[in-house]
């Protein structure tokens, strides 16, 4: 258990509304990723973080913004979500310390946009 | 750019069969690392295993081995007497180096075991 948590785990949303979901760790992992999971496409990468305020893109990556203000804690977020950002969205540390390490990833949220 | 290709989409068996999963990978990179992650209807990930490319040692874990073969590019996952636990979708990753420094994921392979 990497100790990943993510919420919220369902969300509905409207096109155009803010959202923002969270990831949250316990053991003080360097490396954080937001990836998303649509049919046919396996799990893409979106962005990712290697330190406290130290971010970068993945290959899907527009119209995402991340945030990574403490340890902790890896913030992603829909500006203005669209029906083509319903997904499902995993967070992932790498364990034990660098980014060649084994990914593990959290339980994941499933969003819904109208 | 890097790519792993998992050709079969589905796969059913019947319970006790023995099944290979193929993966296919291509990189230009002469370190890199593979993966192969479980996901089952419950929808977590669950992380198999990690080859590193200077390793070439196949691995065999309980009911579960991979043959990492760097001539053809391929790291094939067998599930030898198959249970109905073992249906799930299985995704067969690639990890680069430098330009390539990021988790590619194939499409997935969609395991279905009978009873």
């Amino acid at each position: 258990d990497a100790g990943i948590t993510q919420s919220p785990r369902h969300k509905v949303t409207e096109t155009g509304t803010p959202v923002t979901l969270r990831c949250h760790q316990t053991e003080n992992h360097r490396y954080m990723y937001w990836y998303r999971q649509d049919p046919g496409h396996g799990l893409r990468l979106i962005h990712y973080s290697y330190g406290v305020k130290d971010t970068d893109k993945g290959e899907v990556s527009d119209g995402y913004s991340v945030s990574r203000s403490k340890t902790e804690d890896f913030l992603l977020t829909l500006e203005s979500a669209t029906s083509s950002q319903t997904s499902v969205y995993f967070c992932a540390i790498s364990e034990p310390i660098g980014r060649w390490d084994t990914q593990y990833f959290g339980p994941g949220t499933r969003l819904t946009v109208l | 750019a890097q790519k792993v290709t998992q050709a079969q989409t589905e796969i059913s068996v019947v319970e006790k069969e023995d099944v290979t999963l193929d993966c296919v990978y291509e990189t230009r990179d002469t370190t890199y690392y593979l993966f192969w992650y479980k996901q089952p209807p419950s929808g977590e990930l669950v992380f198999l295993i990690r080859r590193n490319s200077f390793d070439e040692q196949n691995e065999i874990s309980g009911r579960y081995s991979w043959n990492f073969q760097k001539s053809t590019s391929s790291f094939n996952f067998t599930i030898t007497a198959s249970q109905v636990v073992d249906s799930a979708v299985y995704f067969c990753a690639l990890f680069g180096t430098g330009a390539n420094s990021k988790l590619t994921f194939g499409k997935g392979i969609t395991l279905s075991v009978r009873p």
